[in-house]
């Protein structure tokens, strides 16, 4: 059964700083990886969708990478600000035809970036 | 725009009254699922559909049903609610290779 966990549960920073959220599965084999971003009390929003063939993803100041043999990802946010501050999931989705593709989630970090 | 859209966002009913929330999605995705949200325990699947007419039990499917009569639509069915069914209900769907969509969420009050 695929484990996901994200450490650490909760972040606080200072606004400009650079910050990685991480993420660790339990069982390699996987079909993709998603990180999400969530607001308190509203949906998932999709920020980054790592296929199991490809190492990184990027979008603007959000970079994240996928080492499948060791059963990590992490997110890295660049300059960050005060907007940014939210609940970070990830996603992992496993095989595509076992169990339907399910994606099993993390608990998620939740980011605090003050001004 | 390309979206899932639940219905409605806010619900207070008493144990035992049926209801349904709906989901809709306009992307013609295959693949439609079913989370509840709870403090502490994170989201989990409760059911989700393959396809037309094709839907399967989640981690925590006890108490809900589902439906998928047609592509696009994908409602969630309380027969029978009772209080531990309060929670923050999230549709979501996807294509083969495309990101999981997740709607706006339903907030659950079951007194």
């Amino acid at each position: 059964k695929q484990e996901v966990t994200q450490i650490p549960a909760a972040l606080s920073v200072p606004e400009g700083e650079n910050l990685v959220l991480n993420c660790s599965f339990t069982d390699s084999a996987i079909y993709n990886l998603q990180w999400f971003r969530q607001d308190p009390g509203k949906g998932l929003t999709s920020l980054l969708l790592i296929q199991s063939s490809q190492r990184e993803q990027t979008s603007g100041r959000l970079n994240a990478s996928l080492d499948k043999s060791s059963g990590r990802s992490t997110l890295y946010i660049a300059a960050s600000q005060p907007g940014d501050s939210a609940t970070y999931l990830c996603a992992v989705r496993t095989g595509y035809n076992t169990n339907a593709g399910k994606s099993t989630f993390g608990d998620g970090t939740t980011l605090t970036v003050k001004p | 725009e390309a979206q899932v859209t639940q219905n409605p966002r806010y619900l207070i009913t008493v144990t035992g009254k049926k209801l349904t929330v709906t989901c809709s999605q306009n992307m013609n995705h295959e693949y439609m699922s079913w989370y509840r949200q709870d403090p502490g325990l994170g989201l989990r699947q409760i059911y989700y559909s393959m396809n037309v007419e094709v839907t399967d039990k989640g981690d925590v499917p006890e108490g809900y049903k589902v439906s998928r009569k047609e592509k696009r639509n994908f409602p969630l069915i309380l027969e029978s609610p009772s209080p531990n069914q309060t929670s923050l209900y999230f549709c979501a769907s996807r294509g083969l290779d495309s990101p999981l969509h997740f709607g706006n969420g339903t907030r659950l009050t079951v007194t």
